[in-house]
């Protein structure tokens, strides 16, 4: 267990729907980082957020957006949701931006149909 | 930007016989490095991490990795694997101070009694 929670495990939601996915990070730990992992792929970086600030995003469209909060937990928002966005997120927590070590939750697994 | 190949999608072994996966990167710079476990439906986990120091790293379950900055490989290893060692993994680099953290495509190691 890392300490890091994810919710909800699994959805299903129509195209051009929007969705919320949450994360509580590791317990002193100050950074967000999400990842989007399709069926049979490696994990592709989104954004990182830390300390409420988003501090690097991967190529993704404007319409893949997150949040902070001061508990540090996060947020990502995707909106007018594509079949292409069924996937696995994953959320990781560190403390610090510079990935020395990030603790992965389990997941969201989202179907877009 | 940093890269990662993992030059073996699936890697079929028998229980007791050691095993190598093999992960090269490119970077312009100095990297962190990293592999990573994913058992089905569930997040990753960190078997080991490189972030300076002595090239052989050890790990988690008997699992550790040599980083040769020459041939910019870092192969995981061990020496004999057991059914549970059955999972997808994940090779990433991130460049140091960088928080975008690159994944490779996976292997999947198949452990057969």
């Amino acid at each position: 267990e890392t300490g890091v929670t994810q919710s909800p495990t699994h959805l299903i939601k129509t195209r051009g729907q929007q969705v919320t996915l949450r994360c509580s990070s590791q317990s002193g730990h100050n950074t967000v980082s999400w990842y989007q992992q399709a069926l049979g792929q490696g994990p592709q970086f989104i954004f990182q957020y830390y300390r409420e600030e988003e501090n690097g995003r991967g190529n993704f469209p404007p319409r893949f957006s997150g949040l902070q909060f001061p508990n540090y937990s996060s947020e990502l928002n995707v909106n007018a949701l594509e079949l292409d966005d069924s996937a696995l997120y994953l959320c990781a927590s560190s403390l610090g931006r510079k990935n020395t070590e990030a603790f992965f939750g389990q997941g969201t697994r989202l179907t877009v149909v | 930007a940093q890269s990662v190949t993992q030059l073996d999608s699936q890697v079929p072994v028998f229980e007791e016989a050691p095993v190598e996966l093999r992960c090269n990167y490119s970077s312009s710079v100095s990297v962190y490095l990293f592999w990573y476990v994913q058992y089905p439906n569930q997040g990753l986990q960190l078997l080991l991490k490189y972030l300076s120091g002595s090239t052989l790293v050890k790990g988690i379950n008997g699992f550790e990795a040599e980083f040769n900055k020459s041939q910019t490989s870092f192969h995981l290893r061990k020496p004999s694997v057991h059914i549970s060692d059955t999972a997808e993994y994940f090779c990433a680099v991130s460049q140091q101070g960088n928080n975008d953290m690159r994944f490779g495509a996976g292997t999947r190691l198949t452990v057969k009694p």
